[in-house]
């Protein structure tokens, strides 16, 4: 079946710290993966997305590669602000229907000043 | 765009009340998703309509569970005979469906409290 897993939080860095919140997949086909972020009563927001092995993701400041030999896409960004401080999902779309989406538990960022 | 929204915010019940939830996607998506999440857990899908037609229910939605969207528009959920384990946050998520890649906008959500 389809499941992803995520790094377990919380993880709490300094500013300007490097992040990366690991992920990985299992899947019966070819995935699409995702970044989802949720900040403190928000909804959860379309951080990058990647629809093809060695596709780099990206929204100019995250980043994460579709690893298929690794089945991962981990997330990345160089430096960290206080504003990052959120709950970030990784998920992948079903690749037979494309219309279920499958979330990880999430991990917890704070980033302290 | 006025984004997803969700009514009500919160949502407190005794065990065995109906309770209903209304979600407004985008208007123009025609797709319109159900989550469920639990503190500490990802969302976890319950039922997706594709305009009015309903065309996926998960295991999770039991017979005191169900879903409408009656117009293709706005659709609602509702829990009859309310559970302390139904308690969890709401999630309605909505996209257009012009490729095979799709991109969900969610709703901040209704929490449900059931004492």
């Amino acid at each position: 079946g389809n499941s992803v897993t995520q790094m377990e939080g919380p993880v709490t860095l300094s500013e300007e710290a490097f992040l990366t919140i690991n992920c990985t997949y299992t899947a019966t086909g070819y995935p699409s993966l995702f970044w989802y972020v949720q900040y403190p009563g928000e909804g959860l927001q379309l951080l990058l997305k990647a629809t093809k092995a060695d596709d780099k993701g990206s929204n100019k400041v995250f980043e994460a590669t579709y690893r298929k030999e690794t089945t991962s896409f981990h997330l990345e960004k160089g430096s960290v602000q206080v504003s990052d401080s959120a709950v970030y999902f990784c998920a992948l779309s079903d690749p037979n229907t494309g219309n279920q989406f499958y979330f990880g538990t999430g991990t917890s960022l704070t980033v302290i000043p | 765009d006025t984004g997803v929204s969700q009514d009500p915010r919160h949502k407190i019940t005794k065990r065995g009340q109906n309770v209903t939830f209304r979600c407004d996607p985008i208007s123009e998506h025609n797709r319109l998703y159900w989550y469920r999440q639990t503190l500490g857990q990802g969302p976890e899908f319950l039922t997706y309509f594709q305009n009015e037609a309903q065309l996926e229910k998960s295991r999770l939605l039991s017979d005191r569970f169900s879903a409408e969207r009656p117009k293709g528009s706005f659709s609602t959920l509702e829990i009859q005979r309310t559970e302390q384990g139904d308690s969890a946050m709401y999630l309605c998520a909505s996209s257009l469906s012009r490729s095979f890649v799709e991109k969900l906008f969610f709703g901040s959500g209704t929490q449900l409290s059931v004492l």
